[in-house]
């Protein structure tokens, strides 16, 4: 069955620092890889979305993540963050055809940003 | 372009009683989805729809839950009897064909009483 793990619960940075969310997911083949952010009050937004060819994909907001099939990662990073980034993250995956065509999530990772 | 809507944006209900939430998709998206986040856990997946037909409901929890879809439309997701443990967020999303990024509602949020 596929799983994705984001080991980090809660990560707190200052404003203006850099910023890296982990991931890591349990697949046989390449899945389809994306983050969506939920910022407090609002729905589930898409950040980026990785389905095949460059492992380095450029999303929204200033958010990149890299695909490592080696260590079946996907971490979402961004050089420099906004106060305005504080939200809640959600790494999910979609499998192949056997697992249907639904989302797999992670556990979500919560973003506090300091001032 | 419209995003997927949902309503109610919030239902606050007794247990035992019935509850109706609707979800909107976007325009020519024939892929919609309902997923749920109970409160502390992940976001799980209940059932997925390709027009008017259920493609996949394996993660619908029990048959007290009814997942309808008009015409290939709006979908509605009905709990009765409600019980405790369904009050959660309940998302509903929608896509143009597998493969394509699932586009989410804002949720409704169901308290159980």
């Amino acid at each position: 069955a596929q799983s994705v793990t984001q080991p980090d619960i809660h990560i707190t940075v200052s404003e203006g620092a850099s910023l890296e969310l982990r991931c890591n997911y349990s697949y046989g083949a390449t899945p389809y890889l994306f983050w969506y952010v939920q910022s407090p009050g609002q729905g589930l937004q898409l950040l980026l979305k990785y389905f095949s060819g460059d492992t380095l994909v450029q999303g929204i907001k200033g958010f990149e993540a890299e695909f490592k099939r080696s260590q079946s990662s996907f971490n979402l990073r961004k050089p420099s963050v906004h106060w305005s980034d504080a939200a809640e993250y959600f790494c999910a995956v979609v499998g192949g055809m056997e697992y249907g065509n639904k989302l797999v999530f992670g556990a979500g990772t919560i973003l506090r940003v300091k001032s | 372009e419209a995003g997927v809507t949902q309503f109610p944006s919030h239902s606050v209900i007794e247990k035992g009683q019935t509850v109706t939430l609707r979800c909107d998709p976007i325009s020519g998206h024939d892929n919609l989805y309902w997923y749920r986040r109970v409160m502390g856990k992940e976001i799980k997946f209940l059932l997925h729809f390709v027009k008017e037909s259920k493609q996949d409901e394996s993660g619908m929890p029990n048959n007290r839950f009814l997942a309808e879809r008009t015409g290939g439309t709006y979908s509605t997701l009905k709990v009765q009897p409600a019980e405790l443990e369904d009050s959660g967020v309940y998302f509903c999303a929608s896509s143009q064909e597998r493969g394509t990024p699932q586009f989410f509602g804002p949720g409704t949020r169901l308290t159980v009483l």
